[in-house]
């Protein structure tokens, strides 16, 4: 299996603070990764596909970039609704999709 | 709007069967791959089973292979989850998802094993 490495595993940042969250793919997945966000007690969201596209809906502070191995999802400018634990996901070998460890996004 | 609605979570002893349902509606049910992605208490998630549109392929995950078994039913809008053999480790939210790009997600049912 194709194993993903998410780096911080927890941040604590500050509200208008720009924040970048990386995943690692143990092998090259081309820009077949996305991102995921999840609220306490919530389901997951989409908010990025193949790498840099935006979900429908998404708001542009989030943005995505990468290929092959290293990957980067970047908010602007946090603001409160923006605390919660992101998470990337490769499907190059969908359906054995992978999915990292996540990264806590915490108010400092 | 696209809704997922899943059911039949509940605590079940270990060695049980369980059925979970999932009812999709706002969209046209069948002309999607879906798939169940379960969360255990406080840890990451992990996508266990996709089925093809049509029902024809299966995938499973290692963790449930010969114990877990996804159907559909696209006269019902509705996808499943069949559960036996059920072990602590299974003790989860169970979440159905939409798609290939998981791009809509329900609002998950709880499973807990234990005696």
């Amino acid at each position: 299996d194709i194993q993903m490495t998410q780096s911080p595993s927890s941040l604590s940042t500050s509200v208008g603070d720009r924040v970048t969250i990386t995943c690692r793919a143990s092998q090259d997945i081309n820009n077949h990764l996305a991102w995921f966000q999840q609220k306490p007690g919530k389901a997951p969201k989409s908010l990025i596909y193949a790498a840099s596209n935006l979900a429908s809906g998404v708001p542009s502070k989030f943005s995505g970039s990468g290929s092959g191995t290293d990957f980067t999802l970047t908010i602007s400018s946090l603001q409160p609704e923006d605390f919660a634990t992101y998470y990337c996901q490769q499907y190059k070998t969908y359906p054995r999709v992978t999915f990292g460890g996540g990264t806590k996004v915490e108010i400092k | 709007e696209v809704q997922l609605v899943e059911s039949g979570g509940r605590l079940v002893q270990p060695g049980g069967s369980l059925r979970l349902s999932c009812s999709g509606s706002g969209f046209t049910f069948s002309n999607y791959v879906m798939a169940w992605v379960r969360q255990a208490p406080g840890k990451g998630l992990e996508c266990i089973s996709s089925i093809t549109t049509n029902g024809g392929s299966t995938y499973y995950a290692d963790s449930v292979k010969g114990r877990f078994t996804i159907s559909r039913d696209n006269s019902k809008n509705t996808l499943y989850l069949q559960m036996s053999s059920l072990r602590a480790e299974d003790t989860a939210v169970y979440y159905c998802v939409r798609d290939r790009d998981f791009d809509y997600w329900g609002q998950g049912t709880l499973v807990t094993v234990s005696s």
